[in-house]
């Protein structure tokens, strides 16, 4: 069974500044997908980044990139230039890789970050 | 316009009473999935269907069930036998491509027990 780990329950920035959220997970598993969501006040699940553990290179969509270590088990979210619409709460979350394909998500607990204007 | 839709938005539901809540996908999307969120736990698996005809339990499948007679559609029943069935309900669904597996999220249904 896999386990995702968020040790930051809240997290609040300055505008404009940059701000990193912190993920750790276990898991036998060798191959498989991290994801981090994004949840703002109106509860919409939105897919912010994904990376596939195969790959050595660390995924980025514009203001956010993460920081891939494979052999720590580890999975940060760093944001750039924070926005106020960065505002909400953050999930990470794991995806083993099988045959069959896109199996179950394990969520960590969320980190809920405030943008300060 | 391509998407998830769920339905209704809030559903309140008498001690007793057994409610379903919709979901349904114009994606083309072969995985679908049921999760529940509470306060300060995340996310957690409720249902998933990997094809029509065809669902497994996730982690907390004890007092729901779900139906997948068609590919566009993943129902799920929120029985009696739920003791603390009051929270909010995500669905999800994603394409079944192992090179691009991913779920996206609808808007959710806050189910609260009266």
């Amino acid at each position: 069974a896999q386990t995702v780990t968020q040790s930051q329950p809240e997290m609040s920035v300055q505008e404009a500044e940059t701000v990193t959220l912190s993920c750790t997970y276990d898991t036998s598993e060798n191959n498989y997908y991290l994801f981090w969501y994004k949840q703002p006040p109106s509860r919409q699940m939105i897919l912010v980044i994904r990376q596939e553990a195969y790959k050595q290179q660390n995924a980025t969509e514009n203001r956010f990139s993460v920081n891939f270590q494979k052999a720590a088990k580890s999975f940060s979210l760093k944001i750039s230039d924070s926005q106020l619409g960065d505002t909400a709460m953050y999930f990470c979350a794991f995806m083993p890789i099988s045959n069959f394909g896109n199996e179950k998500l394990t969520f960590g607990t969320g980190t809920r970050l405030t943008i300060i204007p | 316009d391509g998407g998830i839709t769920q339905s209704p938005k809030y559903l309140f539901r008498k001690e007793g009473q057994n409610v379903t809540l919709s979901c349904e996908q114009n994606l083309n999307h072969d995985a679908m999935y049921w999760y529940r969120q509470d306060p300060g736990q995340g996310l957690r698996l409720i249902y998933y269907s990997q094809i029509v005809n065809d669902f497994q339990k996730g982690d907390i499948a004890e007092g729901y069930s779900v139906s997948r007679e068609k590919k566009e559609s993943f129902p799920l029943t929120v029985t009696s036998a739920q003791k603390n069935p009051t929270a909010f309900y995500l669905c999800a669904s994603g394409p079944l491509l192992r090179t691009t597996d991913t779920q996206y999220f609808g808007p959710g249904t806050r189910l609260t027990v009266l």
